[in-house]
C-alpha cells in the first residue's frame, strides 16, 4: 500500500502570510494527488486534484504543485477562513489519505 | 444538486455489526461510485471501500475480512456493514461520491458518529 507522509502536523500563521502544507508518497503517484480542508465539525471539502488543478468555487489564493512523490499545497494571502485541518489524498493506486495538518491563525 | 446522506445507530456495543445507510439526490447510482471514508474523533481519514457504479465493490485491505458494501439502486442508497466492531471502530462515518474523473471526493456527506460502547 502507498503510504502518505503529510507535514507538518500543525501549523500556526498570520493573517495576509503564504503558508505550505506538503505531502509526500512512498512511490509514484503520477499525480494521482488530492487536498481536502475540512473545518472543525464539519466534513472535508474537496480543493486540488490532479495534484495542480483547483476544484469548482475554490479561491485561485490556493494552489497545489509537485509530481512524483513530492507534493504541496500553497495558500496565499491568509484569510481568517482558512483555519481548518487539511488533508492529502492519493488515488493512484488504491486510496490512502496523509495525517492531516491544523492550520490556526497566529 | 448533488447530495448526500449517512444515517445508522449513533451506539453499538462491541462485537456487534455496524449497519450505515448512505442516502443520496441528484445522482444515479448505476452512474456514479460512492465510497465509505471514516475518521477517529481527533484523528485523520481513513478510506473503507467503494461500491463502483457497475455494482463491484474495493475495500481497504486493513478492514476487508469485516466489511461489506452494498446498494439498492431504486431506492438511491448505499449500504455498509461491518462486523466484530471493536472500541477502536468508534469515529465519524461518511460517505462521499468518487468523481468521473478519477478517485477523489467531491461530494460528502455531512457524516454519522458512531460510538462502540458497552
Amino acid at each position: 500500500d502507498i503510504q502518505m507522509t503529510q507535514s507538518p502536523a500543525s501549523l500556526s500563521a498570520s493573517l495576509g502570510e503564504t503558508v505550505t502544507i506538503e505531502c509526500r508518497a512512498s512511490e509514484d503517484i503520477y499525480n494521482g494527488l488530492a487536498w481536502y480542508q475540512q473545518k472543525p465539525g464539519k466534513s472535508p471539502q474537496l480543493l486540488i486534484y490532479n495534484a495542480n488543478s483547483l476544484h469548482t468555487g475554490v479561491p485561485s489564493r490556493f494552489s497545489g504543485s509537485g509530481s512524483g512523490t513530492q507534493y504541496s499545497l500553497k495558500i496565499n494571502s491568509l484569510q481568517s477562513e482558512d483555519v481548518a485541518s487539511y488533508f492529502c489524498q492519493q488515488y493512484y493506486n488504491s486510496l490512502t489519505f496523509g495525517s492531516g495538518t491544523k492550520l490556526e491563525i497566529k | 444538486q448533488v447530495q448526500l446522506k449517512e444515517s445508522g445507530p449513533g451506539l453499538v456495543q462491541p462485537s456487534q455489526t455496524l449497519s450505515l445507510t448512505c442516502t443520496v439526490s441528484g445522482l444515479s447510482l448505476t452512474s456514479n461510485s460512492v465510497s465509505w471514508i471514516r475518521q477517529p474523533p481527533g484523528k485523520g481519514l481513513e478510506w473503507m471501500g467503494v461500491i463502483w457504479s457497475n455494482g463491484g465493490t474495493d475495500y481497504n485491505s486493513a478492514i476487508k475480512s469485516r466489511l461489506s458494501i452494498s446498494r439498492d439502486t431504486s431506492k438511491s442508497q448505499v449500504f455498509l456493514k461491518m462486523n466484530s466492531l471493536q472500541t477502536e471502530d468508534t469515529a465519524m462515518y461518511f460517505c462521499a461520491r468518487n468523481s468521473w474523473e478519477g478517485d477523489y471526493f467531491d461530494y460528502w456527506g455531512q457524516g454519522v458518529m458512531v460510538t462502540v460502547s458497552s
